[in-house]
């Protein structure tokens, strides 16, 4: 049973860039949150998607933006990097029950991104 | 607002030392409690959850009990190996809202 996966492992832009990072969430799950990891910091959540739509939000600006695709995998999407945007991107399945409220969180590895 | 206060690292012990790392909260309501690990390079774990006051989360020979009067959720473990050496998150998640906030990690390093 496969677990999280997430892709690309590292991935490096210049100030300015766009950049789309990918999850796939564990078998039988439907729901993928984002986190960001600063270096040296606890993850901090991003948003969470369910049923293709963004069911919740962290504090991150309209920069940051995501999908989620009728098989359950996910994109997060970054515009304008920033120096400040370095960092490890988790992505997080779990699965809705009763519609609302989540069960266990699995994380995958993550992806590193450096902004030059 | 709600948050995650974590001991700061790093904490160096030897093998077989008896392991304590202390996180309080602070949360509305009744929020679930969480110890996360990430070892070198990987993604984060569950390592052990409570739900309620008074729970005790064990998992590989950790430990952690709810404690509702102190707000505690201090993570223990009698004898530390070397394969322990990691980074552990404190966290909670409150009850009516799914994201899960951390605490900013405790670095640990057990010597041989």
């Amino acid at each position: 049973d496969a677990g999280v996966t997430q892709s690309p492992t590292h991935l490096i832009k210049t100030r300015g860039q766009q950049v789309t990072l990918r999850c796939s969430p564990k078998s039988g799950h439907d729901t993928v949150s984002w986190y960001q990891q600063a270096l040296g910091q606890g993850p901090q959540f991003i948003f969470q998607y369910y049923e293709e739509e963004e069911r919740q939000r962290g504090n991150f600006p309209d920069r940051f933006s995501g999908h989620q695709f009728p098989n359950y995998s996910s994109e997060l999407n970054v515009n304008a990097l920033l120096l400040g945007d370095s960092a490890l991107y988790l992505c997080a399945s779990s699965q809705t029950t009763g519609g609302k409220g989540t069960d266990t969180q699995y994380f995958g590895p993550g992806t590193r991104l450096t902004v030059l | 607002g709600n948050s995650v206060t974590q001991m700061e690292g790093p904490v160096t012990l030897s093998e077989e030392a008896f392991l304590t790392i202390n996180c309080t909260y602070t949360a509305t309501g009744y929020p679930s409690l969480f110890w996360y690990v990430q070892y070198p390079g990987e993604g984060l774990q569950l390592l052990l959850k409570a739900t309620k006051a008074d729970d005790k989360g064990s998992n590989k020979g950790f430990e952690a009990t709810y404690r509702k009067e102190t707000t505690s959720f201090h993570l223990e473990k009698g004898s530390v190996q070397v394969s322990d050496s990691a980074v552990y998150f404190c966290a909670l998640r409150r009850n009516r809202d799914d994201k899960i906030i951390f605490g900013k990690g405790t670095r640990l390093h057990i010597l041989p």
